[in-house]
């Protein structure tokens, strides 16, 4: 069964402080692997999309990777700004769907 | 790029009524779109698929003739609660396939409160 599992659940950090949340997935035929981020009472907003073990996507401060079997997001020197809910899902082929995990918690304080 | 919009933002509404929500892709067009509820502090629980001009296809466990999905359009599917009780209130998400490699992009939600 396609399967994918965020951690950790949240995660408190400083302002300043890196840190990695990580994504493992279980998929029948990966057709993509998406990260989205998702304020409260919003909806997802899109991220990075990757798609084949060893692809790595920068956008700011925020660097995904990906490995046959799970999916990295790197956040460096995060502000409070970053806060948000870290969701990872992937696209299943043999379900024609995104299966997604059930995100990660991030709190950046000042 | 790839804006999805939503209609509303949020409704309250009393029980037995029906309730209409809207999803627009305002700068592509979509042939599939998707609708997912989500519950507080939960992921997101994908409900229908929709495909323009065609019927949608459900999750397991979705009742089809409680959550109405209409797709006439390449930028319009509606998705309409009959018969809302408060079991239905929830958030509710769409989102349009777009993009180079058909990325799902979402609509800010619709918060959902029957009385």
């Amino acid at each position: 069964e396609d399967q994918v599992t965020q951690s950790p659940e949240a995660l408190r950090l400083q302002e300043g402080e890196s840190s990695s949340l990580n994504c493992s997935y279980t998929v029948s035929g990966l057709r993509g692997l998406f990260w989205y981020r998702q304020d409260p009472g919003k909806g997802p907003e899109f991220l990075f999309t990757l798609y084949s073990a060893g692809e790595e996507k920068e956008k700011e401060r925020l660097k995904a990777t990906l490995t046959k079997k799970e999916s990295f997001l790197h956040i460096t020197a995060p502000k409070p700004e970053d806060s948000a809910t870290y969701l990872c899902a992937v696209f299943s082929g043999g379900y024609n769907k995104l299966i997604f995990g059930a995100g990660t918690r991030l709190a950046v304080h000042p | 790029g790839a804006v999805v919009s939503q209609h509303p933002s949020w409704v309250i509404c009393k029980s037995g009524t029906s309730v209409k929500i809207e999803c627009r892709s305002l700068d592509f067009q979509a042939t599939t779109m998707f609708w997912y509820r989500q519950f507080p502090k939960q992921s997101l629980m994908l409900m229908a698929t929709s495909n323009e001009g065609s019927k949608a296809t459900y999750e397991q466990g979705v009742e089809k003739d409680k959550f109405l999905i209409n797709h006439a359009s390449l930028t319009l599917s509606t998705l309409t609660v009959t018969s809302a009780h408060p079991e239905d209130s929830s958030f509710y998400i769409c989102s349009a396939a777009g993009g180079r490699h058909n990325e799902q992009f979402f609509g800010p939600g619709t918060r959902l409160t029957v009385l």
